[in-house]
């Protein structure tokens, strides 16, 4: 299985709530990442864990909390965004082994608006 | 800040002929990737290659580097309609995780 999946697809918010990305994969990947994607640029990576552990944080403001509760599942908990945060969000994940060079899976994304 | 930089930003070719797209870094890797994504969705890696090599192919794919230049590019031949999509390359630093992707390209193929 080579899939990493994301929940939900689309997600609509206020300033004011809080709501949660997920992103779950079963393929033995220790790595796995956060990207935010505005229209027509590139990703950015925004957190990298590896060993369920917070290894790269692109100084990402702390309205963005990620969580990696085991080594298959990552979150993304969003509070008091702000409408310039509307992009896609996407994960991915990759061995954590140099030798295999760090390819990386990605899911299909969750496109945020906030309103 | 991206370290990568694309060119061209857009491309638009006739099915069956080749396209080029080139992509630039400024600092030392440890691979250079590619990647195609359609329509605003999730990534599909599709070529990597590691800093001691100089080419690679995969099927209609030939990515080369240039270390010495900081630069790779990546062939398509044979181009077809499906193959409209926006290409990014991503360097990954010597050492770790930190991957950056360069602009992109957006490849339109018209059938």
């Amino acid at each position: 299985d080579t899939e990493v999946t994301q929940t939900p697809k689309h997600l609509v918010m206020g300033m004011t709530n809080k709501k949660s990305l997920k992103c779950e994969q079963h393929m033995g990947h220790r790595a796995m990442y956060w990207y935010k994607q505005k229209a027509k640029k590139p990703p950015e990576l925004m957190f990298v864990y590896s060993y369920e552990k917070l290894s790269i944080n692109e100084s990402v403001p702390s309205r963005f909390s990620p969580e990696c509760p085991n080594s298959s599942l990552l979150n993304l908990h969003l509070h008091a965004l702000q409408p310039e945060d509307s992009a896609l969000y996407l994960c991915a994940s990759s061995s954590h082994r140099p030798s295999e060079l760090y390819e990386q899976y990605f899911g299909p994304g969750t496109r945020l608006t906030v309103t | 800040s991206q370290q990568g930089e694309e060119d061209p930003q857009a491309l638009s070719i006739q099915e069956g002929e080749n396209a080029t797209m080139n992509c630039s870094y400024k600092t030392s890797i440890n691979n250079l990737q590619w990647y195609r994504q359609n329509s605003g969705r999730g990534l599909v890696h599709l070529i990597l290659i590691r800093s001691n090599e100089r080419e690679k192919h995969s099927g209609r794919l030939r990515v080369t580097l240039d270390t010495s230049k900081k630069s790779s590019s990546l062939l398509i031949t044979a181009s077809r309609a499906a193959d409209t999509a926006s290409y990014f390359c991503a360097t990954v630093y010597t050492g770790g995780f930190k991957t950056i992707f360069g602009a992109g390209t957006r490849l339109f193929v018209k059938a």
